[in-house]
C-alpha cells in the first residue's frame, strides 16, 4: 500500500464545509483511494472510495487531482454527528495487508 | 445487510489466561482481518487471512495467534493475557475486487481488559 499522510486533527464548526487532504506521493497506476470514518467505539465504516477526478455520493465528496498525488475528502455542511475519525488508504484490490494510518480527528463545535 | 459479529463486545480477564476473541461474517468474504487500537495508535494489524487456513502476519502478531477453519469464521487467540493486550479489538472482512469496491466490512469491536 501506498504511504499516506493526513492531518493529525481539525476543528470545524457546524453548517461548515470541511476539507480533509490526503497526500499519497507514491501512489501506483492500479491504486484506488478509499476513505473511512470511526465514530468512538465503533468499527470504522466505508464512506468514499474514488480512482480520478471526482467522486460523490450521499455522505461525501472525493476530489482527486490529475497526478493523483494527493486527495481531498469534502463533508458538505457538517453537524455534530460527524465528529470522527476519518481514515484515507490507498492502494490495489490485490494487497491483502491492509494498513491503517493514524486518521484524522474531525471535531465539529456548535 | 451485511454483517460482521464480534462475540464479545466486552471482556474482562486476569493475566496468564488464554482469550478468545471470535468474528463471524455472513458476506462469504475471502478475506478477513484482525486490528487493535489504541488511543494515539490508530488501528495496527495482527493478523490476516486471504482464504480458509491461510494466514499471515501483521505488523504486531507478537503474542497472538488466529484460526480460519472456515470461511466465515476468523478466531483471535491470546495464548497467556498480559496486561499490555488490554485494547480494543476490531474484526473485518471483505472481497478482494478488481477496480472500485472490495471495501472493508469492521465489526463493533470486542475491548478486552486484562487485569
Amino acid at each position: 500500500l501506498a504511504k499516506t499522510t493526513q492531518p493529525i486533527s481539525m476543528d470545524s464548526y457546524e453548517g461548515q464545509e470541511v476539507n480533509i487532504t490526503c497526500s499519497h506521493n507514491n501512489i501506483a497506476t492500479n491504486d484506488y483511494i478509499t476513505w473511512y470514518q470511526q465514530f468512538p467505539s465503533q468499527g470504522p465504516r466505508f464512506i468514499i472510495q474514488g480512482y480520478k477526478t471526482k467522486v460523490t455520493n450521499e455522505v461525501a465528496s472525493l476530489f482527486i487531482p490529475a497526478d493523483r498525488k494527493s486527495s481531498t475528502l469534502s463533508l458538505p455542511r457538517v453537524s455534530l454527528s460527524d465528529t470522527a475519525v476519518y481514515y484515507c488508504l490507498v492502494g490495489d484490490y490485490r494487497d491483502d495487508k491492509i494498513i491503517f494510518g493514524k486518521g484524522t480527528r474531525l471535531h465539529i463545535l456548535p | 445487510d451485511v454483517k460482521v459479529t464480534q462475540s464479545s463486545r466486552y471482556l474482562v480477564k486476569r493475566t496468564g489466561e488464554k482469550v478468545f476473541l471470535e468474528c463471524v461474517q455472513d458476506m462469504d468474504h475471502e478475506n478477513m482481518f484482525w486490528y487493535r487500537q489504541d488511543p494515539g495508535l490508530g488501528l495496527r494489524l495482527i493478523y490476516f487471512s486471504y482464504d480458509v487456513k491461510m494466514k499471515e502476519k501483521g505488523d504486531i502478531p507478537e503474542g497472538y495467534s488466529v484460526s480460519r477453519e472456515k470461511k466465515e469464521r476468523f478466531s483471535l487467540i491470546l495464548e497467556s493475557a498480559s496486561t499490555n493486550q488490554t485494547s480494543m479489538y476490531l474484526c473485518a472482512s471483505r472481497t478482494p475486487q478488481q477496480g472500485a469496491g472490495g471495501e472493508l466490512f469492521f465489526g463493533e469491536g470486542s475491548r478486552l481488559t486484562v487485569l
